[in-house]
C-alpha cells in the first residue's frame, strides 16, 4: 500500500509570498503530525491532529503558520507572508493511533521549501 | 524547560565495532522517548518507542534501552549499511527531537 506522500516535493517563492503544502497519510491512520527541519538540524514539532480532538497547535511558531485536516485524511500546511528563515524541509507523518500509543510514525519525503 | 539532547554529535566506526549512541532528556512527565533513523534527503524511519524505565527493545543490531535521565541506541557489530543519523524524540506535553547523531561506519 502507498504510504505517506507529500507535495509539492520542492517550493521555491519569494519573501512574503503565502505558500501551501499537503500531507496525504496512510489511509486509516487517524493521526498526523506536521515537522520542520532546517539544513543541520533536527526536528521541530509544528502542530498534531488525532481524530475529532482539537489539533495539538504548540509548536508553530508564529500565526503565519496554519495547518488544516479534513477528517481523518488529507492535511495542509499554510505558511503566510514567508520569511527566508522559514526556509526548510517540512515533514509530514502519520500514525494509526496517537503518540501515547506504541504506534509506528510513518514519515513522508518532505517538501523542501525555499524562501529568496 | 524541557531538553534533549544527543551524543556524539557524529560517530565513526568500523565495520563490526560494536558502539552506543546517547540520548539524554529532561522532561516533566516522559509520556514516550522516541528513536529514528534518517537517510540523506529521506523522511526518518521510526525505529522504537520506550515508554518506561528499564525497557529495552531491539531490532537487528539494534537494541535501545531507557533510564530515568537517557537512552541509549546500541549498535552491535555495524555495518555501512546502518550509516544515517539517529534521532532521539522525547513526548511529554509535546515532543521534542534531539539533533541527531551521524553515524558512518566503514568497511
Amino acid at each position: 500500500g502507498a504510504g505517506v506522500s507529500q507535495s509539492p516535493s520542492n517550493k521555491v517563492t519569494e519573501k512574503g509570498k503565502d505558500v501551501e503544502l499537503r500531507c496525504d497519510p496512510i489511509s486509516g491512520h487517524t493521526a498526523l503530525y506536521w515537522y520542520r527541519q532546517r539544513l543541520g538540524q533536527g526536528l521541530e514539532f509544528l502542530i498534531y491532529f488525532q481524530g475529532n480532538s482539537a489539533p495539538d497547535k504548540s509548536g508553530l511558531p508564529s500565526d503565519r503558520f496554519s495547518a488544516e485536516r479534513t477528517g481523518e485524511s488529507v492535511s495542509t500546511l499554510t505558511i503566510q507572508r514567508t520569511q527566508q528563515e522559514d526556509s526548510a524541509v517540512y515533514l509530514c507523518a502519520s500514525t494509526l493511533g496517537g503518540l501515547a500509543r506504541s504506534d509506528t510514525q510513518y514519515f513522508g519525503p518532505g517538501t523542501r521549501l525555499t524562501v529568496l | 524547560e524541557d531538553q534533549v539532547t544527543q551524543s556524539p554529535e557524529a560517530l565513526r566506526l568500523q565495520e563490526g565495532e560494536s558502539s552506543s549512541l546517547n540520548c539524554s532528556y529532561t522532561v516533566s512527565g516522559l509520556r514516550g522517548l522516541f528513536w529514528y533513523r534518517q537517510d540523506p534527503g529521506k523522511g526518518p524511519e521510526f525505529l522504537f518507542t520506550l515508554y518506561s524505565a528499564g525497557e529495552e527493545k531491539e531490532k537487528e543490531r539494534l537494541k535501545a534501552t531507557l533510564t530515568k535521565k537517557e537512552s541509549f541506541l546500541h549498535i552491535t557489530a555495524p555495518k555501512p549499511e546502518d550509516s544515517a543519523t539517529y534521532l532521539c524524540a522525547v513526548y511529554s506535553d509535546k515532543l521534542i527531537f534531539g539533533t541527531g547523531t551521524r553515524l558512518q561506519v566503514f568497511p
